[in-house]
Order: C-alpha cells, then structure tokens, then sequence
C-alpha cells in the first residue's frame, strides 16, 4: 500500500521567504508527526496530531512555524520569514494510533539561502 | 538530562557477524515504549523493531532484536548475521504513554558500517 508521501521533496527558498511543506499520511492513520532532521540538532519534534485533539505544538521552535491539519489527513507545515537556520530535512510521519509504530515519509530537504 | 542516548557515533562489523548497538533511556514515566529505526544513505526512516515497557518478553523482528533491561533502562538493538545492506544511521527513540511526550524522542545515532 501507499506510504507516506511528502512534497516537495526538496525546496530551495531565499531568506525571508514563506514555505509551505505537504504531508500525505497513510490512510487511516489518525496520528501525524512532523520532525526536523539537521547536521547540529539530530532529530527534533515538531508538531503532533491525533485525530481531532488539539495538536501539540510544543516543539515548534518559533512563532514563524505553524502547521495545521485539514479533514484528518493531509498536513501543511508552514514556515514564515525563513532563516539560514531552518535549512533542515523535514521529515513527517504518521501511525495508526499514537502509541504504535510511526511511518515516515521521504522528507523534504529545506535549503534556505 | 539526555532521554535518549547512544553512545557509540560509529561501529564496524563484519558480514555474517553479530552486532549490538546500545542505547539507554531516562524517564519516570512508568508506561514507554522504546524503538529502532535504520535510516540509510536514502534518508528514509525505516521501522525496525517496537519493545514496551510492560513487554515481559523481549522483542524480535527477524534478525532484529531487542535486549531490554529494564532496571538498567536499556534497550540495546542486536542485529545478527549482518548483512552489507545494515549499513545505514540507527537510531533509539522513545515514546513516554502517561506524563511525557506522545511523539517521539530520539537519541543522536549509530553509524554501523558493514565490512566484506
């Protein structure tokens, strides 16, 4: 069956810019997962949905980063004013239930210059 | 304090042999759940192997499998008969179920390189 899919898979932006990032979870998942992958920091959590709670938003690093979740499924994390400092894979997953394993996506390689 | 943390940046192992990578944990949470992914140079991650706190038994996945110690708050990854396609980033995450975080907390990563 389908993965996870995200888009772009990669996105190279001026400083200062606003991105937007997509997330296609798997079917039937109702936890999703956004994290960043950069050379400094490893692995860092972003954001966390699950069903129709309140996400968890407590690892977004700044005001600039926001995501949301429209009809359960699909998820945009967006970013605004971008810095050099948010040049990051970012890497969505989902799972059927939080708890349960999490499936990741390709990711999408953020270039900010 | 780390909640995850490896402490082995990188290994080496030969084909055919048996490699343990290590990885201990922090939390007061008395429900967790522990986990391995491998990520190759592709960049995906890729799920390996899932081991509860309450599990009484350890957890095997194939040649995957996971020497949990409880009391010493490990969760060690054995891989056996290592194969040239192992040699991938693998990393320990943990999930806390009651007080902690519901995503996941990842340690920094072993780089385990498979040799001919």
């Amino acid at each position: 069956g389908a993965g996870v899919s995200q888009s772009p898979s990669n996105k190279v932006t001026e400083k200062g810019k606003d991105v937007e990032l997509r997330c296609d979870p798997i079917s039937g998942h109702t936890a999703l997962y956004w994290y960043r992958q950069s050379l400094g920091q490893g692995l860092e959590f972003l954001i966390y949905f699950q069903g129709n709670s309140a996400p968890d938003k407590s690892g977004l690093p700044s005001d600039r980063f926001s995501a949301e979740r429209t009809g359960g499924s699909v998820s945009t994390l967006t970013i605004q004013r971008t810095q050099q400092e948010d040049s990051a894979v970012y890497l969505c997953a989902s799972s059927l239930n939080e708890g349960y394993e999490q499936y990741f996506g390709p990711g999408t390689r953020l270039t900010v210059t | 304090a780390q909640k995850i943390t490896q402490t082995q940046p990188g290994m080496f192992v030969q084909e055919k042999e048996a490699v343990t990578l290590d990885c201990t944990y922090d939390t007061s949470d008395p429900s967790y759940g522990l986990f391995w992914y491998k990520q190759p140079s592709s960049g995906e991650m890729i799920f390996l192997i899932y081991q509860g706190s309450y599990d009484q038994q350890n957890a095997t996945e194939g040649r995957y499998s996971l020497n949990f110690q409880k009391a010493r708050k490990s969760a060690n990854l054995v891989i056996s008969a290592s194969q040239l396609g192992d040699s991938a980033m693998y990393f320990c995450a943990m999930r806390e179920g009651v007080t902690g975080r519901r995503a996941l907390t990842f340690g920094s990563g072993t780089r385990l390189q498979v040799q001919p």
